[in-house]
């Protein structure tokens, strides 16, 4: 299983955009690049997956470039509703995977 | 349509004895994963369970066990329970030939071991 590496933690402000970048320099051919929000006592809940280039959905974008060896979530206009903890896992995503968590990226927005 | 229920939410025990918790998965799901995590850590895998077997296991011992029923549903035991034992319990949901792999996790058991 490929290792992530994200920063621990990240501030920023209402209104701005905020990219959360994770390493995986051991992503394996078959592995999809997954991101996960936590909020404090809730399970974590999918946010956006993506192989290769870019995907977007009404909740974030992840850009992977081409090497895949690392990918970027960026959340538009956060909020202070999207203070959480961001996870970004690399896997197989086919049937007996184990989704694996690493420690995550706090994110605190501020007013 | 009812997402991934878990029960007890909340329990606390004391060292030594042994505990079990609960997990209905998401309406049309057939694989239940089961995570443990502690506070600020982010969740560690224990195992998954699919057509009633374990499929997959992580780095814990053998005082953790599972089983899955027919109907899906799971049930984490863990005995001769210990300090260190005292986390969020969670339970993840998701469809085994699924091509996303979306976990679906419940509220979570929040363990406490005196």
């Amino acid at each position: 299983l490929a290792k992530t590496t994200q920063p621990i933690s990240m501030d920023s402000y209402e209104g701005q955009e905020v990219n959360i970048t994770c390493s995986h320099n051991n992503i394996a051919t078959n592995d999809y690049i997954t991101w996960y929000q936590q909020f404090p006592s809730q399970g974590p809940r999918f946010i956006i997956q993506g192989y290769k280039t870019k995907v977007t959905n009404e909740v974030a974008s992840l850009f992977i470039p081409a090497d895949r060896k690392s990918s970027t979530l960026s959340l538009p206009r956060v909020s202070l509703s999207d203070t959480a903890v961001y996870y970004c896992l690399v896997g197989d995503r086919t049937g007996g995977f184990k989704t694996i968590f690493g420690a995550g990226t706090r994110l605190f927005v501020k007013a | 349509d009812a997402g991934v229920t878990q029960s007890p939410t909340h329990l606390i025990k004391t060292r030594g004895q042994q505990v079990t918790l609960r997990c209905s998965p998401k309406s049309g799901h057939d694989t239940v994963s089961w995570y443990q995590q502690a506070l600020g850590q982010g969740p560690q895998f224990i195992f998954q369970y699919y057509e009633e077997e374990e499929r997959q296991r992580g780095n814990f011992p053998d005082r953790f066990s599972g089983h899955q029923f027919p109907n899906y549903s799971s049930e984490l035991n863990v005995n001769a329970l210990l300090l260190g034992d005292s986390a969020l319990y969670l339970c993840a949901s998701s469809l085994w030939g699924s091509n996303t792999g979306e976990l679906f996790f419940g509220e979570g058991s929040r363990l406490t071991v005196l």
